[in-house]
């Protein structure tokens, strides 16, 4: 069965600060990997996914994120952080048949001034 | 283009009660999900359809659920005999059943569900 874990249930970091958020997953088969984001009273949106080919991938917002067969992670990363970006993140793996998505439990980044 | 969209969004209920919400897909979508998101948690997959059947249904979907997708285009979910348990963010999503694309999931913005 496939799984998902982000260890990080909260993140504060400084606005302009670095940002990375951790997803492991567990899957027996060739991923696919997805991260969204969602703000209080919104819809998930889709930031990044990984299919295959390069394994850093680039999305929307400034994210992009690095899939490691190895360590079975497929971390998220920003640059720069702005204040518009707090929210929570949730890092997802899709099945072969594209059906069904597992998501991770969450991180929840807040921004501080 | 204009998203997916899910009615109502916020139900409150007594106990007891059936309920009944609306997904309608971005219109080119031929697959359809439900997930249920509990506070603090991840979304879980419910069940899909492609088209008009429905494919897959979780465990999590007992016998008080019910989800219909009846000419490929919305759908509903009825949940009959509500109990607390079922309070949660019911989340709708599509996909372009498409080689490639069916991974992508868009989301509607839910509908919160209160039982009292």
């Amino acid at each position: 069965a496939q799984s998902v874990t982000q260890p990080d249930i909260h993140i504060t970091v400084s606005e302009g600060a670095s940002l990375e958020l951790r997803c492991n997953y567990s899957y027996g088969a060739t991923p696919y990997l997805f991260w969204y984001v969602q703000s209080p009273g919104q819809g998930l949106q889709l930031l990044l996914k990984y299919f295959s080919g390069d394994t850093l991938v680039q999305g929307i917002k400034g994210f992009e994120a690095e899939f490691k067969r190895s360590q079975s992670s497929f971390n998220l990363r920003k640059p720069s952080v702005h204040w518009s970006d707090a929210a929570e993140y949730f890092c997802a793996v899709g099945n072969n048949a594209g059906n069904m998505l597992t998501f991770g439990g969450g991180t929840r980044l807040m921004v501080k001034p | 283009d204009t998203g997916v969209s899910q009615d109502p969004r916020h139900k409150i209920t007594k106990r007891g009660q059936n309920v009944t919400f609306r997904c309608d897909p971005i219109s080119e979508h031929n697959r359809l999900y439900w997930y249920r998101q509990t506070l603090g948690q991840g979304p879980e997959f419910l069940t899909y359809f492609q088209n008009e059947a429905q494919l897959e249904k979780s465990r999590l979907l007992s016998d008080r659920f019910s989800a219909e997708r009846p000419k490929g285009s919305f759908s509903t979910l009825e949940i009959q005999r509500t109990e607390q348990g079922d309070s949660a963010m019911y989340l709708c999503a599509s996909s372009l059943g498409a080689s490639g694309r069916e991974y992508e999931q868009y989301f509607g913005p839910g509908t919160r569900l209160t039982v009292t």
